[in-house]
Protein backbone atom coordinates (compact mmCIF):
# COMPACT_ATOMS: atom_id res chain seq x y z
CA UNK A 1 0.00 0.00 0.00
CA UNK A 2 1.63 3.38 -0.87
CA UNK A 3 2.01 6.09 1.84
CA UNK A 4 3.33 9.64 1.34
CA UNK A 5 4.05 11.54 3.99
CA UNK A 6 4.69 15.38 3.95
CA UNK A 7 8.02 17.74 5.81
CA UNK A 8 8.83 20.83 5.76
CA UNK A 9 8.84 24.13 7.88
CA UNK A 10 5.66 24.97 9.29
CA UNK A 11 6.11 29.05 9.65
CA UNK A 12 7.38 30.76 6.75
CA UNK A 13 8.23 34.63 6.32
CA UNK A 14 6.71 36.48 3.95
CA UNK A 15 8.40 36.98 0.57
CA UNK A 16 9.87 33.73 1.79
CA UNK A 17 10.29 30.49 0.09
CA UNK A 18 8.05 27.77 1.19
CA UNK A 19 9.79 24.09 0.46
CA UNK A 20 8.17 20.79 1.30
CA UNK A 21 9.03 17.29 0.58
CA UNK A 22 7.02 14.45 0.32
CA UNK A 23 8.02 11.27 0.93
CA UNK A 24 6.37 8.10 -0.72
CA UNK A 25 7.16 4.59 0.89
CA UNK A 26 5.75 1.52 -0.57
CA UNK A 27 5.99 1.64 -3.85
CA UNK A 28 8.21 3.75 -6.31
CA UNK A 29 8.32 6.51 -7.26
CA UNK A 30 9.07 5.67 -10.73
CA UNK A 31 6.28 3.77 -11.78
CA UNK A 32 3.81 5.11 -14.09
CA UNK A 33 2.16 7.75 -12.27
CA UNK A 34 2.29 11.52 -11.66
CA UNK A 35 2.91 13.10 -8.21
CA UNK A 36 1.19 16.42 -7.08
CA UNK A 37 0.63 18.64 -4.63
CA UNK A 38 -2.78 19.98 -3.81
CA UNK A 39 -3.19 22.95 -0.94
CA UNK A 40 -6.62 23.88 0.90
CA UNK A 41 -6.26 27.36 3.32
CA UNK A 42 -7.64 26.76 6.43
CA UNK A 43 -12.06 26.42 6.55
CA UNK A 44 -11.37 27.12 2.38
CA UNK A 45 -11.50 24.55 -0.65
CA UNK A 46 -9.21 22.67 -2.04
CA UNK A 47 -6.37 24.14 -5.04
CA UNK A 48 -4.40 22.25 -6.98
CA UNK A 49 -0.28 23.33 -7.34
CA UNK A 50 0.98 21.04 -9.79
CA UNK A 51 2.11 17.25 -10.69
CA UNK A 52 5.76 16.13 -11.51
CA UNK A 53 6.64 12.91 -13.01
CA UNK A 54 9.53 10.69 -12.15
CA UNK A 55 11.71 11.91 -14.86
CA UNK A 56 10.93 15.13 -14.20
CA UNK A 57 8.47 16.41 -16.37
CA UNK A 58 6.47 19.19 -14.82
CA UNK A 59 2.34 20.58 -15.12
CA UNK A 60 2.05 23.79 -12.87
CA UNK A 61 -1.10 25.34 -11.78
CA UNK A 62 -0.89 28.59 -14.55
CA UNK A 63 -2.10 31.24 -11.08
CA UNK A 64 1.38 29.80 -9.62
CA UNK A 65 3.36 28.87 -12.31
CA UNK A 66 5.70 31.67 -12.05
CA UNK A 67 6.36 31.23 -8.43
CA UNK A 68 6.61 27.18 -8.26
CA UNK A 69 8.60 24.54 -8.88
CA UNK A 70 8.88 20.97 -8.16
CA UNK A 71 11.71 18.51 -8.05
CA UNK A 72 12.16 14.52 -8.06
CA UNK A 73 14.77 12.36 -6.39
CA UNK A 74 14.13 8.80 -7.59
CA UNK A 75 17.20 7.68 -5.12
CA UNK A 76 15.31 8.70 -2.19
CA UNK A 77 11.79 7.77 -3.21
CA UNK A 78 10.67 11.44 -2.48
CA UNK A 79 9.31 14.73 -4.74
CA UNK A 80 9.46 18.33 -3.62
CA UNK A 81 7.85 21.57 -3.47
CA UNK A 82 9.46 25.23 -3.58
CA UNK A 83 6.74 28.30 -3.82
CA UNK A 84 8.79 31.55 -3.99
CA UNK A 85 7.52 35.18 -2.92
CA UNK A 86 5.35 33.81 -0.63
CA UNK A 87 2.29 36.05 1.23
CA UNK A 88 -0.50 35.07 3.40
CA UNK A 89 -2.99 34.34 1.11
CA UNK A 90 -0.64 31.03 0.74
CA UNK A 91 -0.96 29.55 4.40
CA UNK A 92 -3.06 26.64 3.50
CA UNK A 93 -2.64 22.70 4.58
CA UNK A 94 -0.18 21.27 1.39
CA UNK A 95 -1.14 17.91 0.82
CA UNK A 96 0.96 15.43 -1.57
CA UNK A 97 -0.54 12.94 -3.77
CA UNK A 98 -0.27 10.47 -6.29
CA UNK A 99 -2.14 11.01 -9.29
CA UNK A 100 -3.23 8.73 -12.18
CA UNK A 101 -3.03 10.20 -15.85
CA UNK A 102 -2.77 13.69 -13.97
CA UNK A 103 -6.53 13.16 -13.64
CA UNK A 104 -7.43 11.92 -10.24
CA UNK A 105 -5.30 11.32 -6.79
CA UNK A 106 -5.73 8.10 -5.54
CA UNK A 107 -3.26 7.91 -2.67
CA UNK A 108 -3.16 11.43 -0.23
CA UNK A 109 -0.60 12.36 3.05
CA UNK A 110 -1.94 13.47 5.98
CA UNK A 111 -1.31 17.11 5.23
CA UNK A 112 0.99 19.69 6.74
CA UNK A 113 -0.26 23.38 7.35
CA UNK A 114 2.10 26.16 6.23
CA UNK A 115 1.55 29.33 7.78
CA UNK A 116 2.81 32.55 6.22
CA UNK A 117 3.67 35.09 9.32
CA UNK A 118 5.52 37.92 9.77
CA UNK B 1 -9.79 29.69 -14.52
CA UNK B 2 -12.96 29.74 -11.99
CA UNK B 3 -13.28 27.03 -9.63
CA UNK B 4 -16.66 24.36 -10.36
CA UNK B 5 -19.83 25.39 -8.72
CA UNK B 6 -21.05 22.91 -6.49
CA UNK B 7 -23.91 23.68 -3.64
CA UNK B 8 -22.22 24.91 -0.43
CA UNK B 9 -24.59 22.61 1.44
CA UNK B 10 -26.86 19.49 1.24
CA UNK B 11 -29.02 17.75 3.66
CA UNK B 12 -30.88 14.73 4.17
CA UNK B 13 -31.52 12.17 6.98
CA UNK B 14 -30.69 8.74 7.55
CA UNK B 15 -32.02 5.96 4.73
CA UNK B 16 -32.49 8.60 2.48
CA UNK B 17 -30.60 9.50 -1.45
CA UNK B 18 -28.77 12.96 -2.20
CA UNK B 19 -27.19 14.61 -4.83
CA UNK B 20 -24.31 16.96 -5.26
CA UNK B 21 -24.15 18.97 -8.30
CA UNK B 22 -20.84 19.97 -10.10
CA UNK B 23 -21.24 22.51 -12.96
CA UNK B 24 -18.58 23.56 -15.10
CA UNK B 25 -17.55 24.49 -18.92
CA UNK B 26 -16.86 22.76 -22.25
CA UNK B 27 -13.39 22.75 -21.42
CA UNK B 28 -13.51 21.12 -18.43
CA UNK B 29 -16.06 19.16 -17.13
CA UNK B 30 -18.03 18.84 -20.17
CA UNK B 31 -14.78 18.02 -22.21
CA UNK B 32 -13.88 14.67 -21.12
CA UNK B 33 -15.04 11.74 -18.71
CA UNK B 34 -12.64 13.12 -16.24
CA UNK B 35 -14.51 13.98 -13.40
CA UNK B 36 -13.74 12.93 -9.74
CA UNK B 37 -15.28 13.02 -6.50
CA UNK B 38 -13.64 13.09 -2.82
CA UNK B 39 -14.80 12.90 0.60
CA UNK B 40 -12.88 14.78 3.06
CA UNK B 41 -14.14 14.53 6.89
CA UNK B 42 -12.49 17.59 9.49
CA UNK B 43 -9.44 17.12 9.65
CA UNK B 44 -8.65 14.29 7.80
CA UNK B 45 -7.06 13.93 3.81
CA UNK B 46 -9.23 13.78 0.86
CA UNK B 47 -9.99 10.79 -0.42
CA UNK B 48 -10.98 9.33 -3.49
CA UNK B 49 -14.51 8.16 -3.92
CA UNK B 50 -15.31 8.11 -7.47
CA UNK B 51 -13.06 8.73 -11.31
CA UNK B 52 -13.88 8.87 -14.70
CA UNK B 53 -17.13 10.68 -14.09
CA UNK B 54 -18.78 7.15 -12.91
CA UNK B 55 -15.77 4.56 -11.67
CA UNK B 56 -15.58 3.81 -8.24
CA UNK B 57 -12.49 2.41 -6.61
CA UNK B 58 -11.71 -0.82 -5.04
CA UNK B 59 -13.29 -0.51 -1.29
CA UNK B 60 -15.80 2.42 -1.86
CA UNK B 61 -19.31 1.74 -0.90
CA UNK B 62 -21.70 1.11 -3.89
CA UNK B 63 -23.85 3.89 -1.83
CA UNK B 64 -21.52 6.69 -3.75
CA UNK B 65 -22.55 6.82 -7.66
CA UNK B 66 -21.44 9.39 -9.97
CA UNK B 67 -22.99 10.58 -13.29
CA UNK B 68 -22.80 13.62 -16.03
CA UNK B 69 -25.09 15.54 -18.33
CA UNK B 70 -23.38 17.90 -20.64
CA UNK B 71 -21.23 20.46 -17.92
CA UNK B 72 -23.02 19.03 -15.30
CA UNK B 73 -21.59 16.18 -13.02
CA UNK B 74 -23.53 14.90 -9.68
CA UNK B 75 -22.97 12.75 -6.92
CA UNK B 76 -25.34 10.53 -5.69
CA UNK B 77 -25.24 9.01 -1.96
CA UNK B 78 -27.84 6.40 -1.52
CA UNK B 79 -29.02 5.17 1.97
CA UNK B 80 -27.54 7.86 3.94
CA UNK B 81 -25.34 7.10 7.17
CA UNK B 82 -24.18 9.17 9.56
CA UNK B 83 -20.89 8.23 8.69
CA UNK B 84 -21.60 10.26 4.90
CA UNK B 85 -21.55 13.53 6.84
CA UNK B 86 -18.45 15.02 5.28
CA UNK B 87 -17.47 17.65 2.87
CA UNK B 88 -17.53 16.81 -1.17
CA UNK B 89 -15.30 18.17 -3.22
CA UNK B 90 -15.65 17.53 -7.37
CA UNK B 91 -12.28 18.33 -9.75
CA UNK B 92 -12.21 18.06 -13.37
CA UNK B 93 -9.07 17.92 -16.41
CA UNK B 94 -9.78 20.57 -18.36
CA UNK B 95 -8.83 21.05 -21.83
CA UNK B 96 -5.78 23.15 -21.01
CA UNK B 97 -4.33 20.22 -19.59
CA UNK B 98 -5.21 21.58 -16.02
CA UNK B 99 -7.03 20.69 -13.10
CA UNK B 100 -10.20 22.06 -11.51
CA UNK B 101 -11.89 21.87 -7.99
CA UNK B 102 -15.19 22.79 -7.13
CA UNK B 103 -15.72 24.50 -4.14
CA UNK B 104 -16.90 22.16 -1.89
CA UNK B 105 -20.06 20.44 -0.33
CA UNK B 106 -20.91 20.10 3.34
CA UNK B 107 -23.00 17.19 3.68
CA UNK B 108 -25.09 17.13 6.94
CA UNK B 109 -26.77 13.91 8.22
CA UNK B 110 -29.87 15.62 10.35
Amino acid sequence: QVQLRESGPGLVRPSGTLSLTCTVSGGSISGLTWWGWIRQPPGKGLEWVGFIYYTGSTNYNPSLKSRVTMSVDTSKNLFSLKLSSVTALDTAVYYCARSQRMIYEDHWGQGTLVTVFS
Amino acid sequence: QSALSQPASVSGSPGQSITISCTGTSGDVGFYNYVSWYQQHPGKAPQLIIYDDINRPSGISNRFSGSKSGNTASLTISRLQAEDEADYYCSSYTSTNSVLFGGGTKLTVL
